[in-house]
């Protein structure tokens, strides 16, 4: 089966670096994508590794390493707006078909 | 950027009812997912097609059918909804990245 773990909650500061871990064992695996939920939102695409290396996209980066199933999602110079769910999703083949399976999602609070 | 259009923000249905829930993407795209978002277990994947009247199960996909008669309208089909049925759907289309609509909360009495 498919199975992504990461944390469920994270709190931190303005201004703070965090970091999302997540791992995963799926069947197949072509990527590793992040989305963004607000309260009452619609989740919105973040990043996307399908090669081991760090994305930076502003104040946000991703990692993937494929050796390790890991990747983690690293938010920089933190507002009060990035409060939301974080998720990682892993992309299972290249072709036709192919499936997003999503991890539980990771709260993050920002305070002042 | 494609945009996913749901029908219905809210339902309410008492058990047994059939439920359809329709979802429209706008930029022809040959993926489209349904999804279920419950607390603490992120989004589970129901049921996807990647073309028209093509439909693979996800990972919950019991109680639940699909159609996709046009390339551009996917749909969830309830047959006699239950209460454990209650949730916030979300109908997905894109590859790599994927276009979300703004979700359906259902409530089944």
């Amino acid at each position: 089966g498919q199975s992504l773990e990461q944390p469920s909650e994270v709190t931190a500061v303005e201004g703070a670096i965090v970091q999302i871990n997540c791992t995963y064992q799926t069947s197949g695996f072509y990527g590793l994508s992040w989305y963004q939920q607000h309260d009452g939102g619609a989740p919105t695409f973040l990043s996307y590794n399908a090669l081991d290396g760090l994305e930076e996209t502003g104040r946000f980066s991703s990692f993937l390493s494929r050796s390790d199933s890991y990747g983690y999602l690293l938010l920089q110079e933190l507002q009060m707006k990035d409060s939301a769910s974080y998720f990682c999703a892993v992309r299972d083949q290249e072709a036709a078909g192919n499936k997003l399976t999503f991890g539980g999602g990771t709260r993050v609070l920002v305070k002042p | 950027d494609v945009k996913v259009t749901q029908s219905s923000r809210y339902l309410v249905k008492r058990t047994g009812e059939k439920v359809f829930l329709e979802c429209v993407q706008d930029m022809d795209h040959e993926n489209m997912f349904w999804y279920r978002q419950d607390p603490g277990l992120g989004l589970r994947l129901i049921y996807f097609s990647y073309d028209v009247k093509m439909k693979e199960k996800g990972d919950i996909p019991e109680g639940y059918s699909v159609s996709r008669e046009k390339k551009e309208r996917f749909s969830l089909i309830l047959e006699s909804a239950s209460t454990n049925q209650t949730s916030m759907y979300l109908c997905g289309a894109g590859t790599g990245e994927l276009f979300f609509g703004e979700g359906s909360r259902l409530t089944v009495l």
